[in-house]
């Protein structure tokens, strides 16, 4: 157990629509990165937040959009859903976002039919 | 922007044989991670090497750093079903902000 908890584990929902993922870092991490896993892209960095602001962008969608609160936790929203967004989401977190390890959770299962 | 590309894609050995696995970087890198990932799970940490020609062990896996030829190897001995799965590099971006992967090595053992 990583320490890090993503919720939903499994979405299955309609193109078109909206989605949240859910994540809570491990305690005392401070920094919670978010990836996007598909078959033929590997793991794709979205994006990064230290401490409630946003450190690092990678290549996430216009429609895509995340936040990290106050008490750390972050989710992720998915908007106008199509087909190929079909994907396991993974978030991770780390203590200070750089130059060390970070820890995964279980990934939520996005399928969009 | 940094790229990290592994070789092989994919590889079967048979149990008990010798293998390894590459990770070069388009751009110098400042700290290089091994993890392990069962298809359709969660990424489990292996090793992280930060300095040139630094090299580490766990159980029956050893990791390089090559600074010089912005390359990892990744190699296990005597490779058990249990070693099985996707083994993913992943580094620490230019701006030691960003932690970036490459898109996996498919790691199969048969017995």
């Amino acid at each position: 157990d990583s320490g890090v908890t993503q919720t939903p584990k499994h979405l299955i929902t309609a193109t078109g629509q909206r989605v949240t993922l859910r994540c809570s870092p491990r305690s005392g991490d401070l920094s919670v990165y978010w990836y996007q896993q598909s078959l033929d892209q590997g793991l794709q960095f979205l994006i990064q937040y230290y401490n409630g602001e946003e450190r690092a962008k990678g290549n996430i969608l216009e429609r895509f959009s995340a936040q990290q609160f106050p008490d750390l936790h972050s989710e992720l929203n998915l908007s106008s859903l199509e087909l190929g967004d079909s994907a396991l989401y993974f978030c991770a977190s780390s203590v200070e976002g750089q130059g060390e390890r970070a820890f995964f959770g279980q990934g939520t299962r996005l399928t969009v039919v | 922007s940094q790229e990290l590309e592994q070789s092989p894609q994919s590889l079967i050995v048979q149990e008990g044989k010798n293998l390894t696995i590459n990770c070069t970087s388009s751009k110098t890198l400042y700290g290089l991670y091994w993890y392990k990932q069962k298809y359709g799970e969660g990424l489990i940490f292996l090793m992280m090497l930060q300095k040139g020609g630094e090299e580490k062990s766990h159980e029956k896996i050893t990791a390089k750093l090559d600074e010089k030829k912005q390359q990892s190897s990744l190699h296990i001995t005597a490779s058990q079903p249990s070693h099985a799965g996707i083994y993913l590099c992943g580094a620490d971006d230019q701006a030691g902000t960003a932690l970036i992967f490459g898109k996996g090595t498919t790691l199969s053992v048969s017995s």
